[in-house]
């Protein structure tokens, strides 16, 4: 089974642009999140999307946006970058039942991409 | 709020020698517990969980235990490898079908031959 890619695996950009990092997940996998990696400010969970719809999200502002596709696909959009947008954003993909779907203690795994790296110049 | 912390590294071993990584946790509510491994130049791999009290997860040689009387999940194995030398990650999740993780920082983790 193919794992979880993600594209493009490196990318430049300069303030003020905007960019679009694309994610797709494993095979049969509905739940695809995000996060993004600084030095400064470690893993930090952006979003999560299921069956085309977000069902959580993190504290970053606006500018960080996302959606996913019937396929499970996955976009997620950054507006008017700023330089403290270079990171590593990472996604993972897992089955993800609904809300009511597992029992406590359950967990649906995550599988992680290896990552795009972008810079803000 | 929800938080993981980790001991800061790096932390530097000689082959061979016993590995232990402190990870403490605070948590509004009964959470699983993992830890994530990343090799330079890749994303995360899960390299165990618990998933209540007084689990023992282990994987490659490596174990940690959810104590919740500590609020603790310290990763631990007998005898690293230079093959062992990345970085981990202690983190934590509620179950119930959503996937957000809280990670800690991370430790580094090098093993000299």
């Amino acid at each position: 089974k193919a794992g979880v890619t993600q594209t493009p695996r490196y990318l430049i950009k300069t303030r003020g642009q905007q960019v679009t990092l694309s994610c797709s997940p494993i095979s049969g996998h509905r739940s695809v999140s995000w996060y993004q990696q600084t030095p400064g400010q470690g893993l930090q969970f952006l979003f999560e999307y299921f069956s085309e719809t977000q069902r959580n999200k993190g504290n970053f502002p606006g500018r960080f946006s996302g959606r996913q596709f019937s396929n499970s696909r996955s976009e997620m959009n950054v507006s008017t970058l700023e330089l403290g947008d270079s990171a590593l954003y990472l996604c993972a993909s897992s089955s993800g039942t609904s809300g009511r779907g597992l029992s406590l203690g359950s967990y649906n795994e995550q599988f992680f991409g290896p990552g795009t790296r972008l810079t803000v110049l | 709020g929800n938080s993981v912390t980790q001991m800061e590294g790096p932390v530097t071993l000689s082959e061979e020698a016993f590995l232990t990584i402190n990870c403490t946790y605070t948590a509004t509510g009964y959470p699983s517990l993992f830890w994530y491994v990343q090799y330079p130049g890749e994303g995360l791999q899960l390299l165990l969980k618990a998933t209540k009290a007084d689990d023992k997860g282990s994987n490659k040689g490596f174990e940690a235990t959810y104590r919740k009387e500590t609020t603790s999940f310290h990763l631990e194995k007998g005898s690293v490898q230079v093959s062992d030398s990345a970085v981990y990650f202690c983190a934590l999740s509620f179950s119930g079908g959503y996937n957000k993780l809280i990670f800690g920082a991370g430790t580094r983790l090098a093993v000299h031959p």
